[in-house]
């Protein structure tokens, strides 16, 4: 496809399952973003690839999210022994190359842990 | 961080009318993005801008670099303008997060 595509669309888990979350980004972009939006707010950064290396995780809110992005291009953000706090938006973007240019949204997932 | 406010948080006007919403932050940035978000999370990129106006449309953004403040114009404002607008800024490298720092968006309404 010609945008961002996201898998899945809504997810439903139980307190203490994990999940993860899938991002194709655009064909050819170098840079994938994460970001996490909770109800009412804005976006929140989470994690950056360049390629397959994951340049910035400083947004990662604990030791229970991981993402990867081995081949660099998919990428799969993991949330381990879900919380409820986790409910949110997960939205992934890419751009072209580095952080300087427009980024391109998915759709996101919307998470609910019960 | 960077701190991000915008105003005002919800907006409702009358078809054809003229539209200002305002972003501000507190740090030096190398680049400000508005964004839209309708109902169900897609966001779509209007304007990526570091100085000046850029138009699109009947969309304008204008920044101001030494004030810290950058506005959204919409022109004729029509309903399917109806969305969440985010202003997102871009730390000068070193001083953030390679990921933007979000405002928490305008919810705009435009009523026929």
């Amino acid at each position: 496809g010609a945008g961002v595509s996201q898998s899945p669309r809504y997810k439903v888990a139980k307190r203490g399952q994990d999940v993860a979350l899938r991002c194709d980004p655009i064909s050819g972009h170098v840079s994938l973003f994460w970001y996490q939006q909770a109800l009412g707010q804005g976006p929140e950064f989470l994690t950056y690839f360049q390629n397959e290396a994951q340049l910035d995780k400083s947004g990662l809110p604990s030791d229970r999210f991981f993402a990867e992005r081995p081949e660099g291009s998919v990428s799969t953000l993991k949330i381990q022994r879900t919380q409820q706090e986790d409910s949110a938006v997960y939205l992934c973007a890419s751009s072209y190359s580095g952080v300087s240019q427009p980024q391109h949204f998915g759709d996101g997932t919307r998470l609910s842990i019960l | 961080k960077n701190e991000v406010e915008q105003s005002p948080q919800n907006l409702t006007a009358q078809e054809g009318e003229f539209i200002t919403i305002n972003c501000s932050y507190s740090v030096g940035i190398s680049a400000l993005h508005w964004l839209q978000q309708h109902p169900g999370g897609g966001i779509v990129s209007l304007f990526m801008l570091s100085s000046g106006k850029k138009k699109h449309g009947r969309l304008i953004a204008t920044i101001n670099i030494q004030e810290k403040h950058s506005s959204l114009h919409i022109t004729a404002s029509h309903p399917r303008d109806s969305a969440v607008y985010i202003c997102a800024v871009r730390d000068y490298s070193g001083g953030g997060a390679d990921g933007l720092t979000f405002g928490k968006g305008t919810h705009l309404i435009i009523q026929p």
